[in-house]
């Protein structure tokens, strides 16, 4: 069975902080897929990234940067420099070649960045 | 805007009641995902269609049945509506499984009375 695990519930920050968003997974495929998914205060789910299981490289969007290490089965996500706007709840999911593509999300994180 | 359209945005009806939920997938794609987002389960995947047959079932209530049709819409039927069917569903679109992402529509958020 696949698994995805938030520990963080809620973070904190100030406007300007770098934070990071925890993501462990859990798997027996070889084979799958992980991803970051937003939900602002106005409810949608907006895409982030993907990422497969055969690329570890580290990727930078911006501010935003993600680190896949499969030693330690983790997928974490830093914003750097936050800004009010960040503020949502963000989701990391998994979904597995053998699964059809349904996501196994995780409980979500939700992230408060103050002015 | 994902491309995904989900109407209507807000439902609220009585306990008992049958209501209908549709999407439109974004063009091109020919998967659709239902999924439904409670503060009690979180996001939980209920459904997959994929160009017109179904794929994947998911956590899904036998009250609860969908369908794909061959312009590749689709729709989400709930019956025999409980208080605790109130939440928020999502559809999703990808262009095909797992090895592509999927976009979430903005959601319909259902409120049982």
């Amino acid at each position: 069975a696949q698994k995805v695990t938030q520990a963080q519930t809620e973070i904190s920050v100030v406007e300007k902080e770098d934070v990071t968003l925890d993501c462990v997974y859990e798997t027996r495929d070889t084979t799958y897929y992980l991803f970051w998914y937003k939900q602002p205060p106005s409810g949608e789910l907006v895409f982030l990234i993907r990422r497969n299981s055969f690329d570890e490289q580290n990727e930078i969007s911006g501010r935003y940067s993600w680190n896949f290490q499969k030693s330690t089965s983790s997928f974490n996500f830093t914003i750097t420099a936050s800004q009010v706007v960040d503020s949502a709840v963000y989701f990391c999911a998994l979904s597995v070649l053998s699964n059809t593509g349904k996501l196994i999300f995780g409980q979500g994180t939700t992230l408060q960045v103050k002015p | 805007d994902s491309g995904v359209t989900q109407t209507p945005k807000h439902l609220i009806t009585a306990t008992g009641q049958r209501v209908t939920l549709r999407c439109s997938p974004r063009s091109g794609d020919l998967s659709v995902y239902w999924y439904q987002q409670s503060l009690d389960q979180g996001l939980q995947f209920l459904i997959q269609y994929y160009n017109g047959e179904e794929r994947a079932k998911g956590n899904i209530l036998e009250r609860f049945s969908a369908q794909q049709f061959p312009d590749l819409h689709s729709e989400l039927n709930l019956s025999s509506l409980e208080l605790g069917d109130s939440a928020l569903y999502f559809c999703a679109s990808s262009k095909q499984g797992a090895n592509t992402e999927a976009f979430f529509g903005q959601g319909t958020r259902l409120t049982v009375v």
